[in-house]
This record gives C-alpha cells, sequence and structure tokens, in this order.
C-alpha cells in the first residue's frame, strides 16, 4: 500500500528548515528517501531500518517510529540545491520492493 | 564503487512498435534488479523486479515484459507499444535490503 506524504508542497527561503513526512498503514521494516531534480533520476538520501541503523548523506537527517510507521525527513539550513521533489520509498515483509509516495515539491527560493 | 547504466537516454517510438530497454550493473554482484516507470509529474510505479537470473515478478498487468539473462543485466521490452507506455523508465539495483540506486534513465516518447 502506498505510504501518504505531508505535506504536498513546501516553499523555503534559503536558510529556513522544514520537515518532510511519511506515513504508512502497515509495518515497515525500512523507509527510504530520495530527492529527484526536474528532468532527472531520483537520488538516494537516506536508508532507515527497523531496529535503529541508518545510513546517507551528512547534511541530511531522518526519524523512523517503527511503532507508528512513520518517518521525517529533516532539512535544515535550507539551500537553493535543496529544492526538487521528495520521495519516500517504504518496504514491508521479506519481498525486497519499496513502494513510493507520491513525493513532496520542495521550492527553496533566495 | 558501483555504476548503473541505462540505454538509450531518449527513445521517440510510433505506436505499435517494438520496444528493448536495457540497463546494467557494474561493480556488484547478484544484485536485486527493478523497472520503474514514472508518467509525466507522476510519482514512481514498479514495473518489474528480480532478485536473480531468470527470476522475475510482474507488479503490474500491461504489455510489457522484463528479463534478466545475465547477473547484472535487465532487460524492459514490449511487443507492441501503447501511446499510454509513454514516460520516464528508471531502472535500480538493491544489494539485499539496504540502498537502492536509480540509473539515469530512459524517457520513452511513444506517437
Amino acid at each position: 500500500q502506498q505510504p501518504v506524504q505531508s505535506p504536498q508542497a513546501v516553499i523555503l527561503r534559503e536558510g529556513e528548515d522544514a520537515v518532510i513526512n511519511c506515513s504508512s498503514s502497515k509495518a515497515l521494516y525500512s523507509v527510504h528517501w530520495y530527492r529527484q531534480k526536474h528532468g532527472e533520476a531520483p537520488v538516494f538520501l537516506m536508508i532507515l531500518l527497523k531496529g535503529g541503523e541508518q545510513k546517507g548523506h551528512e547534511k541530511i537527517s531522518a526519524s523512523f517510529n517503527e511503532k507508528k510507521q512513520q518517518s521525517s525527513l529533516y532539512l535544515t539550513a535550507s539551500q537553493l540545491s535543496y529544492s526538487g521533489t521528495y520521495f519516500c520509498g517504504t518496504e514491508g515483509g521479506s519481498n525486497y520492493k519499496l513502494t513510493f509516495g507520491k513525493g513532496t515539491l520542495l521550492t527553496v527560493n533566495p | 564503487s558501483q555504476t548503473i547504466h541505462q540505454w538509450p537516454a531518449t527513445l521517440v517510438q510510433p505506436v505499435g512498435s517494438p520496444l528493448s530497454l536495457e540497463c546494467t550493473v557494474e561493480g556488484t554482484s547478484n544484485p536485486n534488479l527493478y523497472w520503474y516507470r514514472q508518467a509525466a509529474g507522476r510519482g514512481l510505479q514498479l514495473l518489474f523486479y528480480s532478485v536473480g537470473i531468470g527470476q522475475i515478478s510482474s507488479e503490474v498487468p500491461q504489455n510489457l515484459s522484463a528479463s534478466r539473462p545475465q547477473d547484472r543485466q535487465f532487460i524492459l521490452s514490449s511487443k507492441k507499444l501503447l501511446l499510454s507506455d509513454s514516460g520516464f523508465y528508471l531502472c535500480a539495483w538493491r544489494a539485499g535490503r539496504y540502498e537502492q540506486y536509480f540509473g539515469p534513465g530512459t524517457r520513452l516518447t511513444v506517437t
């Protein structure tokens, strides 16, 4: 089942912070976060695994609440390069496949 | 380091023509491989995935098929393209249950 992302869109000024949320109705093994710029492929940002392991870019932070099947991506001191569409992908069970949310469009203005 | 290749980068095909998109991964062995499609302005739809040579799981019934003839090669095919097949096709690889990486994609326009 497709995870739900919120907000659908957010506009920031450079230096401001943002939080993007991802919620699933089923138990999760992992949550993955990606950023996609217009016309390009999605780029891996972060993976959060059940049990607390996580791996990702230094300037990106995220949380994973296993009990609530929710994850949040924290973008602090935003830069113009942060603009793009952010997708969360969730994995449940043992099927090795990700189901992606509809995306959150982030625009950072000067 | 691992690298994923897709070709061609762009493709314009008439309705009813065949399709073959290729994806190869370098620098890893026995990866999980995936084909996604992204319609304009939309999300990522999983089409096929494979956990080993000759093992293909289909997610969406349609006129597309996939094959994995070699460990690091994944091919997406169609015998007859439809207008609705237009989109951005992305191949991805994953080592076990860790992070997943996307290839550069193929932009397909069916006319």
